[in-house]
């Protein structure tokens, strides 16, 4: 299994609702990523779990919570969320921090209105 | 300040002809590279990497060539086909612990 699965595949949240977006890899690797990516533009990274710990936060405001609740699973909670935040929402996973390659997620379509 | 620039937005081949997508990147502590390959509504796919000890890695049509005093990076695709048309992207990491920074992309169409 060489997935990384991602779901929904479409959300459409409003500026006052709770939602989380779910990511799950079965590969056995320990190092998991969410990016963000707009249109035309290149993925940045947001989050980096190393380990089930959080290693980097790249200054992400906090209406955006991740949480890594064992090796296989990563979320990512919203609330509160503006129209800008309208993005493509990535995963991915490596076998460790940075020195591999990343498998990533064919990712969440999150629309804010 | 974008590190990895990749200048071409755009770029259209005929099948059958070599496409050169290039890549340049400003800070020199970038040691290992990366190309992925996007397809609408998908997540990046890998392709082939290069690490700053090499100047050329080749992986079937896939060449990545290395030019570390010029800090510039090509992918050649030989023979291109129209499944290769997606949009590249090019990614620099340095250090161990450093996270990958991605280039804009580059809209690939191979013309049938």
């Amino acid at each position: 299994d060489t997935e990384v699965t991602q779901t929904p595949k479409h959300l459409v949240m409003g500026m006052t609702n709770k939602k989380s977006l779910k990511c799950e890899q079965h590969m056995g690797h320990r190092a998991m990523y969410w990016y963000k990516q707009k249109a035309k533009k290149p993925p940045e990274l947001m989050f980096v779990y190393s380990y089930e710990k959080l290693s980097i936060n790249e200054s992400v405001p906090s209406r955006f919570s991740p949480e890594c609740p064992n090796s296989s699973l990563l979320n990512l909670h919203l609330h509160a969320l503006q129209p800008e935040d309208s993005a493509l929402y990535l995963c991915a996973s490596s076998t460790r921090q940075f020195v591999e390659k990343l498998f990533f997620g064919s990712g969440t379509q999150l629309s804010v209105l | 300040d974008q590190q990895v620039k990749q200048n071409s937005p755009s770029l259209s081949v005929q099948e059958g002809r070599i496409s050169i997508l290039n890549c340049d990147y400003t800070n020199s502590m970038f040691d290992y590279f990366l190309w992925y390959k996007k397809y609408p509504a998908e997540g990046p796919t890998f392709l082939i990497s290069i690490s700053s000890i090499k100047d050329k890695n080749e992986d079937g049509r896939f060449t990545v060539f290395l030019n570390k005093s010029a800090k510039h990076l090509s992918l050649h695709i030989v023979p291109s086909q129209p499944g290769d048309s997606a949009v590249y992207f090019c990614a620099a990491s340095g250090n161990y612990g450093q996270n990958f920074v991605f280039g804009p992309g580059t809209r690939l169409s191979v013309l049938p």
